[in-house]
């Protein structure tokens, strides 16, 4: 079992849709959660990130994370053509020691106009 | 210019031959890292650095090598490439803030035939 799972889609949705987006993990010393996003030929950019449970909001954009059940996502609201990228989970038990971040496969989104 | 910049963005290369990567910052960031991403995979920690002095293997350093020739310079080699490190090559920095967010380049897309 991979330390972090993440259905790799691809998803595709209509302009102006919800989009949930989930990943699954094994390990329950993480503590710090991120969601980075990556367009196509470019590097992944921090998106959000999240300390321990709950929710955090920022613009369209809400992460929840449930260490209960091991379970974090993204939500994307009145989603845009300009959010169609990859989405890479990513978290770690400290949060500077970036050598232990484990990141997801990622999910391939794409908002159709 | 970008803050993190990779040569070459692509290469294309035979097996057996020595291969380098380099990467330059301009962030003034102590930290710097070499990721491997791969379909299905996400992103897996090669070799990182947190100062000139220092250098750490990674979960798949096998086959690999890394120079840190300055603060701002850290190059990966692969001594003798093989058609299995066919992948998309991250460098990427980070500082102490809060988030330990990773700065990435935009990527070394490397073929071995």
């Amino acid at each position: 079992q991979k330390e972090v799972e993440q259905d790799p889609g691809p998803l595709s949705v209509p302009e102006g849709a919800i989009v949930s987006l989930n990943c699954t993990y094994s390990n329950s010393a993480f503590q710090y959660f991120m969601w980075y996003r990556q367009y196509s030929r470019k590097g992944p950019e921090l998106l959000m990130y999240t300390y321990s449970s709950g929710n955090k909001e920022d613009g369209r954009f809400t992460a929840q994370v449930d260490k209960s059940s091991k379970y974090i996502s993204l939500f994307i609201r009145d989603s845009q053509p300009s959010d169609s990228a990859t989405y890479l989970c990513a978290m770690s038990a400290k949060k500077t020691s970036y050598d232990k971040v484990i990141f997801g496969p990622g999910t391939s989104l794409s908002v159709i106009p | 210019d970008a803050d993190v910049t990779q040569t070459p963005r692509n290469r294309i290369t035979k097996t057996g031959k020595r291969i380098m990567l380099e990467c330059s910052q301009t962030k003034g960031h102590d930290r710097m890292y070499w990721y491997r991403q791969d379909p299905g995979l996400g992103l897996r920690l090669i070799y990182y650095s947190f100062d000139v002095k220092d250098i750490n293997k990674g979960e798949i350093s096998d086959g690999y090598s890394v120079s840190r020739q300055a603060q701002a310079k850290f190059s990966l080699s692969l001594e003798s490439a093989i058609p299995n490190q066919t992948a998309l090559y991250f460098c990427a920095t980070t500082g102490t803030e809060n988030t330990g967010e990773l700065f990435f380049g935009e990527g070394s897309r490397l073929t071995v035939l």
